[in-house]
């Protein structure tokens, strides 16, 4: 199995930062990789999918980028909608598998 | 519009039984990939089954979970036998996850396995 392990776990920010999420995976798989947004209570949201490509509704504030192994989901200004919890996915191959998540929090 | 409405959930007991449903609508279902992703409370996203070309399921599930589809109902289900306590989550159904840009997932259904 492809193990997804994200980093930070959490991390505080302000209104107007920009963020860096992390997202490595044990094997390369290429640029199958997917980044959700989660609020509680909510379903998750796509973002960014083929690693780098901006989902259709998504703001471009969020972007993603890298191949084979490690990846970076960015928020380039981060506001208040943006509180929430970050997830890497990876869709290589069976199983699918998830990073552990980032929450993102008001500093 | 693209629809995905779960249900079934519910409280069952340790070593019950519960099937849910996925209802779709608003795209071709029976060309469709179609999963069951499931998150336990205050934890994280985990895969646990799809149902294709053909059919896979997590370790964590394998042996008690069984995934099925009606195409001509435009429904999918997920038939949860022998429940544990560590299954009590919400259960999302998604649409496509290998063609994340065609995705899409429903709300989700929450299911408690407790005595």
């Amino acid at each position: 199995d492809i193990q997804m392990t994200q980093s930070p776990s959490s991390l505080s920010a302000s209104v107007g930062d920009r963020v860096t999420i992390t997202c490595r995976a044990s094997q390369g798989i290429s640029n199958s990789l997917v980044w959700f947004q989660q609020k509680p209570g909510k379903a998750p949201k796509s973002l960014i999918y083929a690693a780098s490509s901006l989902q259709s509704g998504a703001p471009s504030k969020f972007s993603g980028s890298g191949s084979g192994t490690d990846f970076t989901l960015t928020i380039s200004s981060l506001q208040p909608e943006d509180f929430a919890t970050y997830y890497c996915q990876q869709y290589y191959s069976y199983p699918l598998t998830f990073g552990q998540g980032t929450k993102v929090e008001i500093k | 519009e693209v629809q995905l409405l779960e249900s079934g959930g519910g409280l069952v007991q340790p070593g019950g039984s519960l099937r849910l449903s996925c209802e779709a609508s608003g795209f071709t279902f029976s060309n469709s990939a179609m999963t069951w992703v499931r998150q336990a409370p205050g934890k994280g996203l985990e895969w646990v089954s799809t149902s294709g070309g053909s059919t896979y399921y997590a370790d964590s599930v394998k042996g008690r979970f069984t995934i099925s589809r009606d195409n001509s109902k435009n429904t999918l289900y997920l038939q949860l036998n022998s429940l544990k306590a560590e299954d009590t989550a919400v259960y999302y159904c998604a649409k496509d996850l290998r063609r994340p840009w065609d995705a899409y997932w429903g709300q989700g259904t929450l299911v408690t396995v407790s005595s």
